[in-house]
């Protein structure tokens, strides 16, 4: 597609209830990251993939947080027994290349609103 | 650490108006600046760099080494500017983005 896309774009979850969320960057994009966005905040990073390598994940907040990126494209990020501070939208964003600093820059989803009640 | 502070929340200014969105930051070596929009209902996306020294949508902003700053300018507002604008840095081999907490640009007719 043209863009970066994410589904579902809103998902209500019961608390302990398991939530899996979906990005599917532009084709041929090296790299994928995902971002945790709290109400009033600005994104924080949660994790980054070159291609289908998770290379860091050190802002996934608990052992809760699970990304993938089995074959180099569509990424997944799961979240385990939800807890109400999970709600937040989690924007996923993708690049051609490598080094974000270059002249490319990040295309970014439109997000996934979740709220755990 | 990493950090970028946004300290308004809000800025609203009358059309035709001078702009200045502060953005100060917090980086132990050589950071790349960035400065990205989100218009409503739209995504978030890149507004300008400061290694590309350019002007987007006649929004400037100038890295200042000695304050820790990069303030986002603009010497007459437009209605069309509204939107929420985000600092971010980036460590000049890293790949993820610190963001600040953002403003909220209102530009009243």
């Amino acid at each position: 597609g043209a863009g970066v896309s994410q589904s579902p774009r809103y998902k209500v979850a019961k608390r302990g209830q398991d939530v899996a969320l979906r990005c599917d960057p532009i084709s041929g994009h090296v790299s994928l990251f995902w971002y945790q966005q709290a109400l009033g905040q600005g994104p924080e990073f949660l994790t980054y993939f070159q291609n289908e390598a998770q290379l860091d994940k050190s802002g996934l907040p608990s052992d809760r947080f699970f990304a993938e990126r089995p074959e180099g494209s569509v990424s997944t990020l799961k979240i385990q027994r939800t807890q109400q501070e999970d709600s937040a939208v989690y924007l996923c964003a993708s690049s051609l290349v490598v080094r974000m600093t270059s002249n490319y820059g990040y295309t970014f989803g439109s997000g996934t609103r979740l709220t755990v009640v | 650490a990493q950090r970028v502070t946004q300290p308004e929340k809000l800025l609203s200014v009358f059309k035709g108006a001078p702009v200045e969105l502060k953005c100060n930051y917090s980086y132990s070596g050589s950071p790349e600046l960035f400065w990205y929009v989100q218009y409503s209902r739209q995504r978030l996306q890149l507004l300008l760099r400061h290694i590309s020294r350019e002007s987007i949508k006649g929004f400037t902003a100038d890295l200042n080494k000695g304050e820790t700053s990069f303030h986002l300018k603009k010497p007459f507002a437009q209605e069309e500017d509204s939107a929420m604008y985000y600092c971010a840095l980036s460590g000049v081999y890293g790949n993820k983005l610190v963001f600040g907490a953002g403003t909220i640009l209102r530009v009243k007719s």
